[in-house]
């Protein structure tokens, strides 16, 4: 059952351009949602995250949108880089006291020049 | 400060066998957690200890199992070693609950 839905499987930005990629959860209980960036041959690194009582974050050129009543969230990424190009997941975790983060099934982003 | 170091970082094993990985978490993180990646079924969470205590447990069979010491550090097993095991296994530490979550490079383990 996959609880955490993640789209687009891959993505092509021109450089300079705004990324986004978009996850959609179906558990209430839900109440933290990270992003995390991954490069070939390296564990995921937490990009930036998100708790369900703001409906955006942004650190630096990332911003989080998080809809609530929708039960969705999005990552921005404004002026992409090619050294943006990598893997991003989106993930949810539950209640205080539970450290199980449920992935979306990725986003591969390609940034070219 | 040190990440999250995983070892061995890469491991070839047969069919049958079995292995052990192990995770160092950043110093002063209290909760481990561990997942297994494949191309197929994406992350997966397998198991999470916190002072030496599993609190959660993903949907693996018990061939899969862990543990975590005084210190810290933690260990997950894999007996009886099959041709679907073949995997990145990832290990995330946290300094406990609702602390983000810090992941280390994995063991990619390979299976023959």
């Amino acid at each position: 059952q996959q609880q955490v839905k993640q789209s687009p499987q891959s993505l092509i930005v021109q450089k300079g351009g705004i990324s986004i990629i978009n996850c959609a959860y179906e558990n209430t209980a839900f109440d933290y949602f990270p992003w995390y960036q991954q490069f070939p041959g390296k564990g995921p690194a937490l990009l930036i995250a998100i708790r369900p009582d703001v409906s955006e974050k942004k650190e630096g050129r990332f911003t989080i949108s998080f809809n609530k009543s929708a039960k969705q969230f999005s990552l921005h990424i404004m002026d992409s880089q090619p050294g943006d190009s990598a893997t991003y997941f989106c993930a949810a975790r539950g209640i205080f006291g539970n450290e199980k983060l449920t992935f979306g099934t990725g986003t591969r982003l390609t940034i070219i020049p | 400060k040190a990440g999250v170091t995983q070892t061995p970082r890469y491991l070839i094993k047969t069919r049958g066998q079995q292995v052990t990985l192990s995770c160092s978490p950043i110093s002063g993180h209290r909760s481990v957690s561990w997942y297994q990646q494949t191309p197929g079924q994406g992350l997966q969470f397998l198991f999470e200890y916190f002072s030496e205590t599993q609190r959660n447990k993903g949907n693996f069979p018990g061939r899969f199992s862990g543990r975590q010491f005084s210190n810290s550090r933690s260990e997950m097993n894999v007996s009886t070693l099959e041709l679907g095991d073949s995997a990145l296994y990832l290990c995330a530490s946290s300094s406990g609950p609702s602390g983000s979550q810090h992941f280390g490079d994995g063991t990619r383990l390979s299976i023959l």
